[in-house]
């Protein structure tokens, strides 16, 4: 089945602690992307990928990182979670770059 | 300035009444690129629809419907015949070239809640 898989849909933490959440596809997608979805806020993009190794910032980057070293797998870095990061993450990933995305099934992440 | 602006935070209807979601773009590129995303309850992220700026033909599919008007910079998604299960949350989102990324940009997203 064609799919985005996130890991781990959801995750409590201390502030500080170094985190990471995997996004793999399965499909040979180039295009990914990581938005987080805030009430009132809609989503927003953190950071995108066009290829291996080849990364970019989106919107809202500050405080958060990626890596690109296969094709199918894009983590997202929380090197120093902080409460305003607790939010809804999801991981996206498209044939193309104005493609129909399709997205995981989200990561719930809560920082005390 | 929002490139997506979903102006109606919160729609709510009675089943089987026809709802239209608004949506309005910005852009200074001629190619670009429109789509609808669904999430309903469960929280998933359903793609619906994606519409290129050089095809302006209004598309129908079963009660969906949406019209593209570029003289408007609108995007609009019309449900006909509501029923319950089109209770979600519905994004637009704009893929522009501008920086040499289409990675799509998001509205705020109007949630529709159709009582039975």
């Amino acid at each position: 089945e064609a799919q985005v898989t996130q890991n781990p849909r959801y995750l409590i933490t201390v502030t500080g602690k170094k985190l990471t959440v995997t996004c793999s596809q399965n499909m040979n997608h180039e295009y990914m992307s990581w938005y987080r979805q805030d009430p009132g806020l809609g989503l927003r993009q953190i950071y995108y990928s066009m290829n291996v190794e080849v990364t970019d910032k989106g919107d809202v980057p500050e405080g958060y990182k990626v890596s690109r070293k296969e094709k199918r797998n894009f983590p997202l870095i929380l090197e120093s979670p902080s409460p305003n990061q607790t939010s809804l993450y999801f991981c996206a990933s498209s044939y193309t770059a104005a493609g129909g995305y399709t997205f995981g099934s989200g990561t719930r992440l809560t920082v005390v | 300035a929002q490139k997506v602006t979903q102006a109606q935070t919160e729609i709510s209807v009675v089943e089987k009444e026809d709802v239209t979601l608004d949506c309005v773009y910005e852009t200074r590129d001629t190619t670009y690129y429109l789509f609808w995303y669904k999430q309903p309850p469960s929280g998933e992220l359903v793609f619906l629809i994606r519409r290129n700026s050089f095809d302006e033909q209004n598309e129908i599919s079963g009660r969906y419907s949406w019209n593209f008007q570029k003289s408007t910079s609108s995007f609009n998604f019309t449900i006909t015949a509501s029923q319950v299960v089109d209770s979600a949350v519905y994004f637009c989102a704009l893929s522009e070239g501008t920086g040499g990324s289409y990675i799509p940009t998001f509205g705020r997203g109007t949630s529709l809640i159709v009582h039975p």
